[in-house]
């Protein structure tokens, strides 16, 4: 079945620092994969999204790539703040010709915390 | 217009108790799909509804169970609560282009 592996954390940065988190998948087919993110107490949010190999998403500073050759989704920002301390989770949804069309699966989290 | 919608927020209950959790997606969508988020973890599919039908169920046993009304909310029902089964639970529904579920707030439910 699909399966979404993020890196382990949590991840502590300076203000300005520049961020990455890394996120790989198993999938059949050609699912699309998205970043959410979390703030203490809050639901999920959605950061940004691709839906086909190449494809690069983009939100608020943050850039993430679809890597079909290394099965990747990899997030990014140049510089970071204190503002963007919060959770990040990466996701696939698989495409309309597989029975898990429709169903989210999530990588288990990725805690940031930026210090001023 | 507004997103999706859950109540309550919060909610106590004991060990074998029963609790019913409510969503609404966002106005016009007939899909609702419905999360949990154990602490410290990523959100796990429960399940999803379209149109009044369920469409996908994921790992859960049978004390969980959902049903989707004519005007498209739904429910969440659990059955003999274990302490587990404390978490925070998200209800999905797509926006605009349906490749993108929008979550709600959640309900945060805490079985002691």
């Amino acid at each position: 079945g699909n399966s979404v592996t993020q890196m382990e954390g949590p991840v502590t940065l300076s203000e300005e620092a520049f961020l990455t988190i890394n996120c790989t998948y198993t999938a059949t087919g050609y699912p699309s994969l998205f970043w959410y993110v979390q703030y203490p107490g809050e639901g999920l949010q959605l950061l940004l999204k691709a839906t086909k190999a190449d494809d690069k998403g983009s939100n608020k500073g943050f850039e993430a790539t679809y890597r079909k050759e290394t099965t990747s989704f990899h997030l990014e920002k140049g510089s970071v703040q204190v503002s963007d301390s919060a959770v990040y989770f990466c996701a696939l949804k698989g495409d309309a010709g597989g029975t898990s069309y429709g169903k989210l699966t999530f990588g288990q989290g990725t805690i940031l915390t930026v210090h001023p | 217009d507004a997103g999706v919608t859950q109540s309550p927020t919060h909610l106590i209950k004991t060990r074998g108790q029963h609790v019913t959790l409510r969503c609404s997606p966002i106005s016009g969508h007939k899909s609702v799909s419905w999360y949990q988020q154990v602490l410290g973890q990523g959100p796990q599919f429960i399940f999803q509804y379209y149109e009044k039908e369920e469409r996908g169920r994921g790992n859960f046993p049978d004390r969980f169970s959902a049903r989707q009304f004519p005007n498209y909310s739904s429910e969440l029902n659990v059955n003999a609560l274990l302490l587990g089964d404390s978490a925070l639970y998200l209800c999905a529904s797509p926006g605009q282009t349906t490749d993108t579920q929008y979550f709600g707030p959640g309900t945060r439910l805490t079985v002691l």
